[in-house]
């Protein structure tokens, strides 16, 4: 069973254009949490998702990020127009919550966006 | 407390001793606690998952206590070795044991000296 897979595990992208970042839960897994993590800083919280459904993207800035669950494939984060301050660790893990809230979460390694 | 606080930022012991952290969470609709250990160029793994007041876990020598009535939990390392070094997260769930988000502390790094 393959764990939680993160692509690309580097990114690099110039201001203004648009970072794709992707995230495959662990096999059975129905629930995904995406983090940013900042320089000297720990993991943020941005947002959750179930497939086909957003539970909760409080922690999502209100312009340019968007995020999916899609009923097939992985979730994709998206940053549209990027800026310099968008360059962070990016962290998706997963877990399958059929047992409520005793689930641990499975993380992936993460995409480390760098904006030039 | 409306946030997840870790304390220390950082701790440095020598090998054999051992220490302990402290996670502070928001008591009002607790629902579980989480420690993860993350090792650098690695990914977070889970320690423990704890739900009742009172719990105790242990795994070999590292060990955690959850007190959810005043919001605290502590993770303690008995005779800690330098594979100890590491960032311990604790993570707390918030809003609903359905549709609750995992929300993080800081972390604590550890550094265990040869």
């Amino acid at each position: 069973n393959a764990g939680v897979m993160q692509n690309p595990r580097h990114l690099v992208r110039r201001r203004g254009q648009e970072a794709r970042l992707r995230c495959s839960p662990m096999k059975g897994h129905s629930h995904v949490y995406w983090y940013r993590q900042l320089p000297e800083e720990g993991l943020k919280f941005m947002v959750y998702l179930q497939k086909e459904n957003i539970i909760d993207e409080s922690g999502m800035p209100k312009e340019r990020f968007s995020a999916e669950f899609p009923k097939e494939g992985p979730s994709i984060l998206r940053i549209q127009q990027v800026v310099r301050g968008d360059s962070a660790a990016y962290f998706c893990a997963s877990s399958p919550r059929d047992r409520g809230e005793n689930t641990e979460a499975f993380f992936g390694q993460g995409t480390r966006l760098t904006v030039v | 407390i409306l946030n997840v606080e870790q304390s220390p930022q950082s701790l440095h012991v020598q090998e054999g001793d051992s220490t302990n952290f402290t996670c502070s969470f928001p008591s009002s609709n607790f629902y579980a606690l989480h420690w993860y250990r993350w090792e650098t160029a690695k990914s977070p793994e889970a320690l423990f998952v704890m739900t009742l007041n009172g719990d105790e876990k242990k795994k070999g020598r590292i060990s955690a206590t959850l007190n959810t009535k005043e919001g605290y939990s502590y993770l303690y390392i008995k005779g800690s070795q330098p594979e100890d070094s590491a960032t311990y997260l604790c993570a707390s769930r918030i809003g609903s044991s359905n549709t609750g988000k995992l929300i993080f502390g800081q972390g604590t790094t550890l550094q265990v000296k040869p």
